[in-house]
């Protein structure tokens, strides 16, 4: 069954770095997203990409993200400069037509230090 | 906005019986999709079940089925027949028909379910 795939599957970064997390999503799919879970609480919406620029962001999608698809393979969340309160798991995910729910990626757990 | 609530922080199950897990959404939109996301300890979101509103017959899968009340805006998830590997964090999930080009998801807080043996 195709998959999407995250790496890395955790990657800790000082305060003030850039961290840059990578996605493969599944390849036929057109729409590509990213969620953010912040431990013990619900997964929430990053931002959604479809033809090649963002659809719709959160609030919490600020200056300091930004998002990627470099190449016909590759989805990319950059966080530029990390506060602690970005320590979370960051789920990709793709989908292909409407509602057939998505596929999401095995997450990237990031930790601000 | 969507929003979805789902009141069971918490829930425990003995292997071999059926749970219920509750959960409730608000919106205004006549069309849309419902879903339920397991999470276990590896944290991997799993797709469980999808439910289009506008259809009225119940969704199954195997052991795992929904009671979609529409005009209540409720949608439970009852797991039968309970195995040591449904332990796990259960997220309901909302999705509008009509996106455009984005299709968020919106999620419910989630139920940890613990099954026992």
């Amino acid at each position: 069954e195709p998959e999407v795939t995250q790496t890395p599957s955790h990657q800790v970064t000082q305060m003030g770095q850039e961290v840059i997390l990578r996605c493969v999503p599944i390849s036929n799919h057109l729409y590509f997203y990213w969620y953010r879970q912040i431990l013990g609480q619900k997964v929430e919406f990053l931002v959604s990409f479809y033809n090649n620029e963002i659809s719709e962001k959160s609030e919490i999608f600020d200056d300091q993200f930004s998002v990627e698809r470099p190449d016909g393979s590759n989805f990319t969340l950059k966080i530029r400069s990390t506060k602690l309160e970005d320590s979370a798991m960051y789920f990709c995910a793709s989908s292909g037509r409407t509602g057939s729910g998505y596929t999401f990626g095995s997450g990237t757990r990031l930790t601000v230090v | 906005a969507q929003t979805v609530t789902q009141s069971q922080p918490e829930m425990s199950v003995q292997e071999a019986e059926t749970v219920t897990l509750s959960c409730t959404y608000d919106t205004s939109e006549s069309n849309y999709y419902l879903f339920w996301y397991k999470q276990p300890p590896s944290r991997q979101m799993i797709l469980v079940i999808r439910q289009e509103a506008y259809k009225q017959q119940n969704a199954t899968e195997n052991r795992f089925s929904v009671n979609f009340q529409k005009a209540a805006k409720s949608f439970s998830l009852k797991i039968s027949d309970s195995q040591l590997g449904d332990t796990a964090m259960y997220f309901c999930a909302f999705m509008k028909q009509s996106g455009g080009s984005n299709y968020k998801l919106t999620f419910g807080k989630g139920t940890l379910l613990t099954v026992n043996p």
